[in-house]
């Protein structure tokens, strides 16, 4: 079965500053993708960044890059240079062999001025 | 223009009642899905369906019904809705365009609340 663990419930950043949001995945599949989301507190789910398990680069999408360890299974989210725009949830999920999405419980980020 | 609408946006209903949510997308995917995001939690899956004649249940399913009324409309409906139903609720969409996982763009959320 697949799982997804996000294990900091809350973070404070001040802004400017750079953040790492965690996460762990277990999965029995070769072949994966694994992403992140924003979620503010308007309530919409905002796509930020996909990295495939047979990418051997990091994925980089402005100010958010993952840092994504194969054999650890972590796929670690870092927000470079806060900005106050960037307070909100942050899910990590996993696509299953049929594309179906796994959620994380989410990571709650709070950028201080 | 929104690419993935909901309507309603906020609904408040009775225990009992038959409820329906409606998704629309302008981006041309054949697979849409149905989550239920609870307070402080993650989201679940409810239905998907990938083409029109194509619909499958989800994590959680019961109490749940849905429709493809076409490739750019999916509805879901609650037959009989009940407190522990008040939530948002999702519609996203994918392309399957990338082994290893479609990206999911979702709608605006629908926040259900159940008296």
């Amino acid at each position: 079965a697949q799982k997804i663990t996000q294990t900091q419930p809350g973070m404070f950043v001040q802004e400017k500053e750079a953040v790492t949001l965690d996460c762990t995945y277990d999965t029995s599949d070769p072949s994966y993708g694994l992403f992140w989301y924003k979620q503010p507190s308007s309530g919409e789910m905002i796509f930020l960044i996909y990295q495939g398990s047979y990418d051997q680069q990091n994925a980089t999408e402005g100010r958010y890059s993952l840092n994504f360890q194969k054999a650890r299974k972590s796929a670690n989210l870092v927000i470079s240079a806060s900005q106050l725009g960037d307070s909100a949830m942050y899910f990590c999920a996993m696509s299953r062999t049929d594309y179906k999405l796994s959620f994380g419980a989410g990571t709650t980020v709070t950028v201080r001025a | 223009d929104a690419d993935v609408t909901q309507t309603p946006r906020n609904r408040i209903t009775k225990t009992g009642k038959r409820i329906m949510l409606e998704c629309s997308q302008t981006k041309g995917h054949d697979r849409m899905y149905w989550y239920r995001q609870d307070p402080g939690l993650g989201l679940q899956l409810i239905y998907y369906s990938f083409d029109v004649k194509d619909i499958n249940k989800g994590e959680i399913s019961d109490g749940y019904s849905v429709s493809r009324q076409a490739q750019a409309k999916f509805s879901l409906s609650l037959e009989s809705a009940i407190p522990n139903q008040t939530a948002l609720y999702f519609c996203a969409t994918s392309d399957n365009m990338r082994e290893g996982g479609d990206t999911q763009y979702f709608g605006p959320g629908t926040r259900l609340t159940v008296l």
